[in-house]
């Protein structure tokens, strides 16, 4: 079983803070997602990754794909309170459709 | 474009009931995948369907759940004589068919969820 492990677990961090969430596995993917969730609703897909080492940047949100796609990273500059949720990562395998695997998870709250 | 619908939001069922949830994917989305999400855990995989096809079953226990996607209307997950442990948010999400190609990944869009209870 291909296993996505999250760190840290949980984050409580001050606004304006910078922090970065990890996602590793020990299997390559061809893609990772990073999504958010909110309570009581689905995942919201944030971005895709799908080259080594590609990192792509949405606001303040800057994800990175390991060189070996077996890893990526999630760093939010300037934290906000709108960023308070549960983050995951998913890996997919064949480039196409499949199924996901998801990581454990890192809530992050950010303390107004 | 409407997202990925899912019904009911919330569903309460006695043991040995039966739960049906619906998952209507995105507007020219032609695959569905079920991810069953349980109290402070991760998602997991559950079935991916095309219309008429499952083509992954893996994740899906061997007794008392089924899937289909029908040429018309939404998909349905069924579980039969629900047992607490049953109890969990249940996830449909869509996409596009794929290309199996590098760039052509083909990303999941996920319904709100519908919450089931066994009591």
């Amino acid at each position: 079983t291909q296993l996505l492990e999250q760190s840290p677990q949980f984050l409580s961090i001050q606004e304006g803070e910078n922090l970065t969430v990890y996602c590793n596995s020990s299997s390559v993917f061809s893609s990772l997602q990073w999504y958010r969730q909110e309570p009581g609703e689905g995942p919201v897909l944030l971005v895709t990754v799908v080259t080594g080492g590609e990192v792509k940047k949405l606001k303040r949100l800057t994800f990175q794909f390991g060189d070996a796609r077996k890893d990526s990273s999630l760093h939010i500059t300037a934290a906000q309170p709108g960023d308070t949720g549960l983050y995951l990562c998913a890996g997919g395998r064949n480039f196409g459709n499949e199924k996901l695997t998801f990581g454990t998870g890192t809530r992050l709250t950010i303390i107004p | 474009n409407a997202g990925v619908m899912q019904n009911p939001r919330h569903l309460v069922r006695r043991r040995g009931q039966e739960a049906r949830l619906r998952c209507s994917p995105m507007k020219g989305h032609s695959h569905v995948y079920w991810y069953r999400q349980l109290p402070e855990e991760g998602l997991k995989f559950m079935v991916y369907l095309q219309k008429e096809n499952i083509i992954d079953e893996s994740g899906m226990p061997k007794e008392r759940f089924s899937a289909e996607f029908p040429k018309e209307g939404p998909s349905i997950l069924r579980i039969q004589q629900v047992v607490r442990g049953d109890s969990a948010a249940y996830f449909c999400a869509s996409s596009l068919p794929g290309q199996g190609a590098i760039g052509s990944n083909n990303e999941q869009f996920f319904g709100p969820g519908t919450r089931l209870t066994v009591l």
